[in-house]
């Protein structure tokens, strides 16, 4: 079945730093959704891709989806201490429910 | 004030048992879905309803049960059937079904089986 795979697991960063978490599918997906989950919460939406190589903003995220549609990457710049949390990936086969990625939780060392 | 809600959000049962934890949506969505957390990792999908009196097993639908009798309920029954239940589960509901919809979460019930 579809496979989600995110890296890296686990991220600490220096406040002010940048951040990355990659995502990538064993198939090609017709779209992708990201969401954050603050540590005790629960997920929250972020975004959704949905074209060949998308790159969105949302102030200090940039969201970008693959040309190949395989694969997707999470880059925080300039990590806060309201970043911390599991950001997961999770993508979708035409048709299908949605596959989460294992997540990237991100620490952020004040 | 829109939105789910999952009740308790901590709960504990002994070995053997089975137990029934709720989950209420007033956003008027047809789909609702129940995810399994552990620690550390992703959310993997037990079972999802498209529609009233309709549901489709998930990923790790073994030893779990659902019903869907009203658009605004999804209880998720966790049966002695169940090897490892200690975890967080999450419902959630969607417009439609499908993974084009941005998925709604209610605040999670954590279950602690000893």
């Amino acid at each position: 079945g579809q496979q989600v795979m995110q890296i890296p697991q686990y991220q600490h960063v220096q406040e002010g730093e940048d951040f990355t978490t990659y995502c990538n599918s064993s198939t090609t997906l017709s779209n992708i959704q990201w969401y954050k989950q603050r540590p005790g919460g629960h997920p929250v939406f972020l975004i959704q891709l949905v074209k060949s190589g998308e790159v969105k903003k949302q102030k200090r995220l940039t969201f970008q989806f693959g040309e190949a549609k395989k694969n997707s990457s999470l880059h925080i710049t300039a990590t806060q201490t309201t970043d911390v949390g599991t950001y997961f990936c999770a993508g979708t086969n035409a048709g299908n429910m949605l596959t989460f990625g294992g997540g990237t939780r991100l620490m952020v060392k004040p | 004030d829109g939105g789910i809600t999952q009740s308790p959000k901590y709960l504990f049962r002994k070995e053997g048992q089975n137990v029934t934890l709720s989950c209420e949506q007033n956003l008027n969505h047809d789909a609702m879905y129940w995810y399994r957390q552990d620690p550390g990792q992703g959310l993997r999908l037990i079972y999802y309803s498209q529609i009233v009196n309709d549901f489709q097993k998930g990923d790790i639908a073994e030893g779990y049960s659902v019903s869907r009798e009203k658009k605004e309920s999804f209880p998720l029954t966790v049966t002695s059937a169940q090897k490892n239940p200690t975890a967080f589960y999450l419902c959630a509901s969607s417009p439609l079904a499908g993974g084009a919809y941005e998925q709604y979460f209610g605040p999670g019930t954590r279950l602690t089986v000893t």
